[in-house]
């Protein structure tokens, strides 16, 4: 199995709202990040996890909140998002941190009206 | 500060023509990697390389560490090939990848 897995593929969510988005990947993998994506524009990297714990937050508003349950899970919960939040949020996997090929998932499309 | 710049940033071919794209980096690296998006999709990994050269069905990334350049070739391009491709490389002893703007590639039947 050579995926990362993220749910959901759409997310419509209002300012108020609080959600979570989803990535799963059992391929062993130790290092975990969520990217966020503008439409025409390169991936930013939001949050590093390495061995479940954050390794690095660049400066994302605390209305982001990621989490790590175990070493195949991350989550990015949501909260009191702003509609330039809307964005493709693009979860990825390494074998370790700044080791070995990455693997992307699809991305969970997300609009905050 | 790390640089990396891809040419061209838009590409048209016909469906059988050989492509190459290319990209430039401005600092030693500890990987490189090319990568695909389709419109509205996720990213898939094409190659990751340190070195040398690799091939995969009809494509091949070729790198050259000294002048710090790499290129992306497609043979026999079909219309599936159209897609950003991207490069992006870690610099030596960093978790950052640093991005370039990607090629839209756009293959006609």
């Amino acid at each position: 199995d050579t995926e990362v897995t993220q749910t959901p593929k759409h997310l419509v969510m209002g300012m108020t709202n609080k959600k979570s988005l989803k990535c799963e990947q059992h391929m062993g993998h130790r290092a975990m990040y969520w990217y966020k994506q503008k439409a025409k524009k390169p991936p930013e990297l939001m949050f590093v996890y390495s061995y479940e714990k954050l390794s690095i937050n660049e400066s994302v508003p605390s209305r982001f909140s990621p989490e790590c349950p175990n070493s195949s899970l991350l989550n990015l919960h949501l909260h009191a998002l702003q509609p330039e939040d809307s964005a493709l949020y693009l979860c990825a996997s390494s074998p370790f941190l700044n080791t070995g090929e990455l693997f992307f998932g699809e991305g969970s499309r997300l609009t905050v009206l | 500060k790390n640089e990396v710049e891809q040419s061209p940033q838009n590409l048209t071919a016909q469906e059988g023509e050989f492509i190459t794209i290319n990209c430039s980096y401005s600092v030693g690296i500890s990987a490189l990697h090319w990568l695909q998006q389709h419109p509205g999709g996720g990213i898939v990994s094409l190659f990751m390389l340190s070195s040398g050269k690799k091939k995969h069905g009809r494509l091949i990334a070729t790198i050259n560490i000294q002048e710090k350049h790499s290129s992306l070739h497609i043979t026999a391009s079909h219309p599936r090939d159209s897609a950003v491709y991207i490069c992006a490389q870690t610099g030596a002893g960093s978790y950052q990848l640093t991005f370039g703007k990607g090629t839209k590639l756009s293959v006609i039947p």
